[in-house]
Protein backbone atom coordinates (compact mmCIF):
# COMPACT_ATOMS: atom_id res chain seq x y z
CA UNK A 1 0.00 0.00 0.00
CA UNK A 2 1.22 3.42 -0.98
CA UNK A 3 1.69 5.89 2.00
CA UNK A 4 -0.46 8.48 -0.46
CA UNK A 5 -2.76 7.50 -2.61
CA UNK A 6 -4.40 9.48 -5.05
CA UNK A 7 -6.90 8.55 -7.98
CA UNK A 8 -4.54 9.41 -11.13
CA UNK A 9 -7.52 10.52 -13.00
CA UNK A 10 -8.08 12.52 -15.35
CA UNK A 11 -11.00 13.91 -13.57
CA UNK A 12 -13.40 16.02 -16.17
CA UNK A 13 -15.79 18.06 -14.93
CA UNK A 14 -18.15 20.67 -16.50
CA UNK A 15 -17.20 24.55 -16.14
CA UNK A 16 -18.98 25.77 -13.13
CA UNK A 17 -19.55 22.46 -11.48
CA UNK A 18 -17.92 21.52 -8.39
CA UNK A 19 -14.57 19.02 -8.77
CA UNK A 20 -13.76 16.99 -5.85
CA UNK A 21 -10.32 15.46 -5.20
CA UNK A 22 -9.41 12.96 -2.93
CA UNK A 23 -6.53 11.27 -0.80
CA UNK A 24 -6.20 8.70 1.58
CA UNK A 25 -2.91 8.33 3.28
CA UNK A 26 -1.79 5.21 5.91
CA UNK A 27 -0.14 6.42 8.69
CA UNK A 28 -2.69 6.97 11.20
CA UNK A 29 -1.46 9.54 13.31
CA UNK A 30 -0.05 12.18 10.52
CA UNK A 31 -0.84 15.75 11.44
CA UNK A 32 -0.44 17.71 8.28
CA UNK A 33 -1.63 17.80 5.02
CA UNK A 34 -1.26 19.79 2.03
CA UNK A 35 -2.68 20.35 -1.79
CA UNK A 36 -0.07 21.57 -4.54
CA UNK A 37 -1.54 22.50 -7.93
CA UNK A 38 0.96 21.88 -10.80
CA UNK A 39 0.20 23.09 -14.13
CA UNK A 40 1.84 21.62 -17.24
CA UNK A 41 5.39 22.80 -17.04
CA UNK A 42 4.80 24.06 -14.21
CA UNK A 43 6.37 23.79 -10.36
CA UNK A 44 3.82 22.67 -7.58
CA UNK A 45 1.78 25.50 -5.86
CA UNK A 46 0.72 24.64 -2.15
CA UNK A 47 -2.68 26.23 -2.53
CA UNK A 48 -4.32 24.81 1.23
CA UNK A 49 -2.63 23.29 4.38
CA UNK A 50 -5.06 21.67 6.70
CA UNK A 51 -4.15 20.00 10.11
CA UNK A 52 -7.18 19.46 12.15
CA UNK A 53 -10.15 17.44 11.24
CA UNK A 54 -13.32 19.42 9.72
CA UNK A 55 -13.27 21.90 6.75
CA UNK A 56 -10.92 24.45 5.56
CA UNK A 57 -12.25 27.34 2.94
CA UNK A 58 -9.98 29.55 1.21
CA UNK A 59 -12.12 31.29 -1.48
CA UNK A 60 -13.33 28.56 -4.11
CA UNK A 61 -11.17 26.05 -2.48
CA UNK A 62 -12.19 24.12 0.50
CA UNK A 63 -10.11 20.86 2.00
CA UNK A 64 -11.73 18.52 4.09
CA UNK A 65 -9.62 16.53 6.61
CA UNK A 66 -11.24 13.55 8.35
CA UNK A 67 -8.40 11.51 10.43
CA UNK A 68 -10.49 8.76 11.69
CA UNK A 69 -10.86 7.37 7.92
CA UNK A 70 -7.46 8.45 6.79
CA UNK A 71 -8.53 10.40 3.92
CA UNK A 72 -8.26 14.14 2.84
CA UNK A 73 -10.20 15.98 0.01
CA UNK A 74 -10.20 19.44 -1.70
CA UNK A 75 -13.26 20.56 -3.31
CA UNK A 76 -13.15 23.39 -6.25
CA UNK A 77 -16.94 25.35 -6.64
CA UNK A 78 -17.60 27.24 -9.39
CA UNK A 79 -14.70 24.91 -11.87
CA UNK A 80 -13.06 27.20 -14.18
CA UNK A 81 -10.84 26.40 -17.09
CA UNK A 82 -8.17 27.62 -15.43
CA UNK A 83 -8.43 25.41 -12.82
CA UNK A 84 -7.25 22.58 -15.42
CA UNK A 85 -4.03 20.80 -13.73
CA UNK A 86 -2.14 18.17 -11.60
CA UNK A 87 -3.01 18.48 -7.91
CA UNK A 88 -0.81 16.99 -5.83
CA UNK A 89 -1.72 16.09 -2.32
CA UNK A 90 1.13 15.37 0.59
CA UNK A 91 1.04 14.33 4.04
CA UNK A 92 3.77 15.42 6.59
CA UNK A 93 4.83 11.79 8.89
CA UNK A 94 4.20 12.20 12.20
CA UNK A 95 7.60 10.57 13.26
CA UNK A 96 9.34 13.36 10.81
CA UNK A 97 10.76 16.13 12.55
CA UNK A 98 12.15 17.53 9.46
CA UNK A 99 9.35 18.64 7.46
CA UNK A 100 9.48 15.59 4.97
CA UNK A 101 6.15 15.35 3.30
CA UNK A 102 5.05 12.61 0.97
CA UNK A 103 3.83 12.79 -2.02
CA UNK A 104 0.82 11.16 -3.86
CA UNK A 105 1.40 10.87 -7.77
CA UNK A 106 -0.94 13.76 -8.07
CA UNK A 107 -4.89 13.80 -9.58
CA UNK A 108 -5.13 15.28 -13.38
CA UNK A 109 -8.23 17.44 -13.50
CA UNK A 110 -10.05 18.72 -16.57
CA UNK A 111 -12.33 21.49 -16.66
CA UNK A 112 -14.26 21.58 -19.70
CA UNK A 113 -16.35 25.08 -21.00
CA UNK B 1 11.10 38.20 -2.57
CA UNK B 2 12.13 36.16 -5.00
CA UNK B 3 11.08 33.00 -3.22
CA UNK B 4 13.01 29.95 -4.57
CA UNK B 5 15.68 29.87 -7.50
CA UNK B 6 16.97 27.35 -9.89
CA UNK B 7 19.38 27.03 -12.46
CA UNK B 8 19.86 26.37 -15.14
CA UNK B 9 16.10 26.15 -15.89
CA UNK B 10 17.56 22.97 -18.77
CA UNK B 11 20.25 21.51 -19.46
CA UNK B 12 21.89 18.60 -21.73
CA UNK B 13 24.22 16.10 -20.44
CA UNK B 14 25.88 13.83 -22.25
CA UNK B 15 26.56 10.23 -20.30
CA UNK B 16 29.24 10.37 -17.87
CA UNK B 17 29.14 14.32 -17.77
CA UNK B 18 28.89 15.81 -14.24
CA UNK B 19 27.44 19.40 -13.10
CA UNK B 20 25.46 21.15 -10.89
CA UNK B 21 22.00 22.24 -10.18
CA UNK B 22 21.92 25.29 -8.29
CA UNK B 23 18.99 25.95 -5.88
CA UNK B 24 18.71 29.75 -3.53
CA UNK B 25 16.01 31.05 -1.28
CA UNK B 26 15.62 34.62 0.13
CA UNK B 27 13.35 33.52 2.73
CA UNK B 28 15.82 32.74 5.62
CA UNK B 29 14.16 28.78 5.81
CA UNK B 30 15.95 26.43 7.59
CA UNK B 31 15.01 23.57 5.75
CA UNK B 32 15.63 22.67 1.75
CA UNK B 33 14.44 19.88 -0.54
CA UNK B 34 15.77 18.41 -3.99
CA UNK B 35 13.06 16.65 -5.63
CA UNK B 36 12.61 14.81 -8.87
CA UNK B 37 9.64 14.22 -10.94
CA UNK B 38 9.65 11.92 -13.67
CA UNK B 39 6.99 12.21 -16.46
CA UNK B 40 3.45 11.37 -14.96
CA UNK B 41 4.69 10.75 -11.31
CA UNK B 42 4.78 12.20 -8.10
CA UNK B 43 7.71 13.98 -6.53
CA UNK B 44 10.39 11.44 -4.59
CA UNK B 45 13.05 13.29 -2.26
CA UNK B 46 16.51 12.89 -3.33
CA UNK B 47 18.39 14.99 -0.63
CA UNK B 48 17.03 17.30 2.11
CA UNK B 49 18.84 19.49 4.61
CA UNK B 50 17.13 20.55 8.34
CA UNK B 51 20.04 23.74 8.45
CA UNK B 52 23.67 25.04 7.53
CA UNK B 53 26.02 22.06 7.61
CA UNK B 54 23.42 19.09 7.89
CA UNK B 55 22.05 16.88 5.11
CA UNK B 56 20.61 13.37 4.90
CA UNK B 57 19.44 11.11 2.08
CA UNK B 58 16.28 10.87 1.05
CA UNK B 59 14.27 8.12 -1.01
CA UNK B 60 16.50 8.21 -4.41
CA UNK B 61 20.09 9.27 -3.32
CA UNK B 62 22.06 7.20 -5.48
CA UNK B 63 24.20 9.82 -8.39
CA UNK B 64 23.46 12.69 -6.42
CA UNK B 65 25.65 14.30 -4.00
CA UNK B 66 24.33 17.75 -1.99
CA UNK B 67 26.13 20.37 0.19
CA UNK B 68 24.58 23.18 2.50
CA UNK B 69 27.52 25.74 3.47
CA UNK B 70 24.64 28.60 3.91
CA UNK B 71 21.07 28.68 4.82
CA UNK B 72 20.40 30.02 1.35
CA UNK B 73 22.34 27.97 -0.73
CA UNK B 74 21.70 24.03 -1.46
CA UNK B 75 23.16 22.78 -4.77
CA UNK B 76 22.80 19.53 -5.73
CA UNK B 77 26.02 17.67 -7.73
CA UNK B 78 25.54 15.03 -10.44
CA UNK B 79 28.27 12.69 -11.20
CA UNK B 80 28.74 10.59 -13.92
CA UNK B 81 25.03 11.48 -15.73
CA UNK B 82 22.98 8.61 -16.70
CA UNK B 83 20.33 8.22 -18.94
CA UNK B 84 18.14 7.12 -15.43
CA UNK B 85 18.72 10.86 -14.44
CA UNK B 86 16.39 12.04 -17.01
CA UNK B 87 14.00 14.27 -15.07
CA UNK B 88 12.92 17.69 -13.90
CA UNK B 89 14.48 18.44 -10.84
CA UNK B 90 12.70 20.45 -7.86
CA UNK B 91 14.25 22.24 -5.00
CA UNK B 92 11.57 23.43 -2.04
CA UNK B 93 12.23 25.36 1.36
CA UNK B 94 10.06 25.57 4.21
CA UNK B 95 10.40 27.32 7.65
CA UNK B 96 11.08 25.14 10.53
CA UNK B 97 8.39 24.67 13.08
CA UNK B 98 5.13 23.46 12.71
CA UNK B 99 3.58 24.49 9.59
CA UNK B 100 6.02 22.74 7.29
CA UNK B 101 4.64 24.38 4.24
CA UNK B 102 7.47 24.01 1.50
CA UNK B 103 7.85 26.31 -1.35
CA UNK B 104 9.01 25.03 -4.40
CA UNK B 105 11.02 26.95 -7.08
CA UNK B 106 10.41 27.15 -11.04
CA UNK B 107 12.45 23.57 -11.62
CA UNK B 108 15.76 22.35 -13.68
CA UNK B 109 14.44 20.33 -16.80
CA UNK B 110 17.22 17.79 -17.48
CA UNK B 111 18.23 15.31 -20.42
CA UNK B 112 21.01 12.52 -20.40
CA UNK B 113 21.85 11.52 -23.55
Amino acid sequence: QKEVEQNSGPLSVPEGAIASLNCTYSDRVSQSFFWYRQYSGKSPELIMSIYSNGDKEDGRFTAQLNKASQYVSLLIRDSQPSDSATYLCAVKRSSSNTGKLIFGQGTTLQVKP
Amino acid sequence: NAGVTQTPKFRILKIGQSMTLQCTQDMNHNYMYWYRQDPGMGLKLIYYSVGAGITDKGEVPNGYNVSRSTTEDFPLRLELAAPSQTSVYFCASSPQGSSYEQYFGPGTRLTVT
